[in-house]
């Protein structure tokens, strides 16, 4: 069963408007939650990451957005460019035991000039 | 030079075939992973290692098996190709503060 949820698979946005993607979790033991940009031919890469600690974490136009009580993180990624469109991957983590990535599913964002 | 390097980049292969894909890893980390990746369905852990003698089984690892041959070095084999393992897979290197670095990625299919 998918230990993260993400949501939408595939997302087209204008040039200088606001991407969002969201994702869910159930394991309230998940304490590392980052998110990853893939390019074609390319392995995924770490973008920005968040620990449960606090509601929201930005580096430059990209932010986290934490609801702990909700389960729930997004990104969002303010006046997207057409060197934005990827693939996005949000994960989680465990603190205690191997600490493996689990992965969603995947959101494939394309930013139409 | 690529911090993680896997080889091949492509490989095609028939059923029943025994085939390896190789990693290796600048990082000096101790910790490595192969993972699977389907469209639709994400990243999955198929084995992870956290030193040569550590080898783990992921959520996917049936038909699959690993060798951590030194730290730099994770080789993944499929003893007898199927099918439904043709995928794009990564192998990644993890330090100690959650940083996970991936190769470029192998695209195998199997015929």
């Amino acid at each position: 069963q998918q230990q993260v949820k993400q949501s939408p698979q595939s997302l087209i946005v204008q040039k200088g408007g606001i991407s969002i993607i969201n994702c869910a979790y159930e394991n309230t033991a998940f304490d590392y939650f980052p998110w990853y940009q893939q390019f074609p031919g390319k392995g995924p890469a770490l973008l920005i990451a968040i620990r449960p600690d606090v509601s929201e974490k930005k580096e430059g136009r990209f932010t986290i957005s934490f609801n702990k009580s909700a389960k729930q993180f997004s990104l969002h990624i303010m006046d997207s460019q057409p060197g934005d469109s990827a693939t996005y991957f949000c994960a989680a983590s465990l603190k205690a035991g191997a600490n493996n990535l689990f992965f969603g599913t995947g959101t494939r964002l394309t930013v139409i000039p | 030079d690529a911090d993680v390097t896997q080889t091949p980049r492509n490989r095609i292969t028939k059923t029943g075939k025994r085939i390896m894909l190789e990693c290796s890893q600048t990082k000096g980390h101790d910790r490595m992973y192969w993972y699977r990746q389907d469209p639709g369905l994400g990243l999955r852990l198929i084995y992870y290692s956290f030193d040569v003698k550590d080898i783990n089984k992921g959520e996917i690892s049936d038909g699959y098996s690993v060798s951590r041959q030194a730290q730099a070095k994770f080789s993944l084999s499929l003893e007898s190709a199927i099918p439904n393992q043709t995928a794009l897979y990564f192998c990644a290197t993890r330090d100690s503060h959650y940083g996970y670095t991936f190769g470029s990625g192998t695209r195998l299919t199997v015929v």
